[in-house]
């Protein structure tokens, strides 16, 4: 089955910019989303289709997809980003859906 | 406006039954898929399999294919997962959320499910 990792954790200052990565076999063929996951609350889409946007969800959170390695970027980060961060795939040869390992983003 | 309202948390012995609701308001019901994921205490999201409320058409992932069912029902635009015989290792929090081409765009509270003797 298809596997995507993440880094369990990155620490970014208030301000500067966090970069997570999630690391698939050719994962950059795929459509790449990112959910943002609070604690104690259900997940909310971020990023979907590699660099979209849904309605509402800041500027600051970008996205992109190529090769082995899809990234979501937080510009200027806030305090309120902290959370968990999770990418995820649908493996098309099967129509299974993936989620990556996560990642914690602690702001310090 | 899109909402996905889960059932209420639940506490059970292993072996019990159970079934969990999703009903979903703000859209067609039975135009999207409707996923549920699985997050163990303190770990990350698991896809368990989607269900078709047009059709009925289910897709498991293959950790969960016969361990739990899923259904609907329709007229109250409600999606169910169900468990036959609860273990300890199916405590967790149990998410519904709305498939939108490939990704998840709406999620539903969450349901947690405690097994315990």
């Amino acid at each position: 089955s298809y596997v995507l990792t993440q880094p369990p954790s990155v620490s970014v200052a208030p301000g500067q910019t966090a970069t997570i990565t999630c690391g698939g076999n050719n994962i950059g063929s795929k459509s790449v989303h990112w959910y943002q996951q609070k604690p104690g609350q259900a997940p909310v889409l971020v990023v979907y289709d590699d660099s979209d946007r849904p309605s509402g969800i800041p500027e600051r959170f970008s996205g992109s997809n190529s090769g082995n390695t899809a990234t979501l970027t937080i510009s200027r980060v806030e305090a309120g980003d902290e959370a968990d961060y999770f990418c995820q795939v649908r493996d098309n040869s099967n129509k299974h859906y993936v989620f990556g390992t996560g990642t914690k983003i602690t702001v310090l | 406006e899109v909402q996905l309202v889960q059932s209420a948390a639940e506490v059970k012995t292993p072996g019990e039954s159970l079934k969990i609701s999703c009903q979903a308001s703000g859209y067609s019901f039975t135009s999207n898929w409707i996923a549920w994921v699985r997050q163990m205490p303190g770990k990350g999201l698991e896809w368990m399999g989607i269900i078709y409320p047009g059709d009925s058409d289910t897709t498991y992932s293959p950790s969960f294919q016969g361990q739990v069912t899923m259904s609907d029902d329709k007229s109250i635009s409600t999606v169910y997962l169900q468990w036959s015989s609860l273990k300890a290792s199916d405590t967790g929090v149990y998410y519904c959320a709305r498939v939108s081409k490939y990704h998840f765009d709406f999620w539903g509270q969450g349901t947690l499910v405690t097994v315990s003797s």
